[in-house]
């Protein structure tokens, strides 16, 4: 059963970097037909994508272009995370944040399971 | 970018009849190569991350329920719930994975 543990700071001062960290259980960072993403959700309840990683022979990386320049999604294959980091927020970035796999296996596509997420506050 | 637009933004339903959510694309997300429909629903009750309910537009993840179905296709898409219980009381998203960035509707939050 692959589970997805989230953890970080739940309060980030204007300016300053959000970093956040997701460990994974069950399942290998760099495992085929696995893309890792995280997901922010809004106050309003809007879910917006950040951005992926996966591994195919190397690694890829995709992101939104509303964060594209301040975000950076890092795999850790030896302790099996991948972490979020954000930097010169604002309090537009105060959201719940998630980590999710997008699977893609067997026709068996979607994202499948998402952390408990963490909620994220960027005071001014 | 794929904007994908649900209605209505919110529904009220009684229990044992039928839920209706739609969901359309500003394109095509159908996989050629597949012939397949690239897109999800998924449930969110609160305090919950999301939950994979349907993918390839009609597919029922395992454990959901077959009283959930998915159908449409190319930009028009629909969930239904045949028989609502007091269980599915959330807010349906739908999202289309057939090119980056992934987006998602804006939320159907249904209600008894």
């Amino acid at each position: 059963q692959v589970q997805l543990q989230q953890s970080g700071p739940g309060l980030v001062k204007s300016s300053q970097t959000l970093s956040l960290t997701c460990v994974i259980s069950g399942d290998t960072i760099s495992s085929d037909g696995a893309a890792w993403n995280w997901i922010r959700q809004s106050p309003s309840g809007g879910l917006e994508w950040l951005g992926r990683t996966y591994y195919w022979s190397k690694w890829f990386y995709d992101y939104a272009v509303s964060v594209k320049g301040r975000i950076t999604i890092n795999p850790d294959t030896s302790r099996s995370q991948l972490s979020l980091h954000l930097n010169s927020v604002t309090p537009e970035d105060t959201a719940v944040y998630y980590c999710a796999r997008f699977i893609s296996r067997e026709d068996h596509y979607g994202m499948d399971v998402w952390g408990q997420g963490t909620t994220v506050t960027v005071s001014s | 970018d794929i904007v994908v637009t649900q209605s209505p933004d919110s529904l009220a339903v009684s229990l044992g009849e039928r839920a209706t959510i739609n969901c359309k694309s500003s394109q095509s997300v159908l996989h050629r190569s597949k012939n397949k429909n690239c897109l999800a629903w998924y449930q969110q009750k609160p305090g919950q991350p999301p939950r994979l309910l349907i993918y390839w537009a009609f597919t029922r993840e395992s454990g959901v329920p077959d009283r959930f179905s998915g159908s449409g296709s190319g930009t028009d898409f629909t969930l239904t719930i045949s028989s609502l219980q007091a269980e599915d009381v959330a807010v349906y998203y739908c999202q289309q994975y057939y090119d980056i960035p992934y987006t998602f509707g804006q939320g159907t939050k249904l209600e008894i």
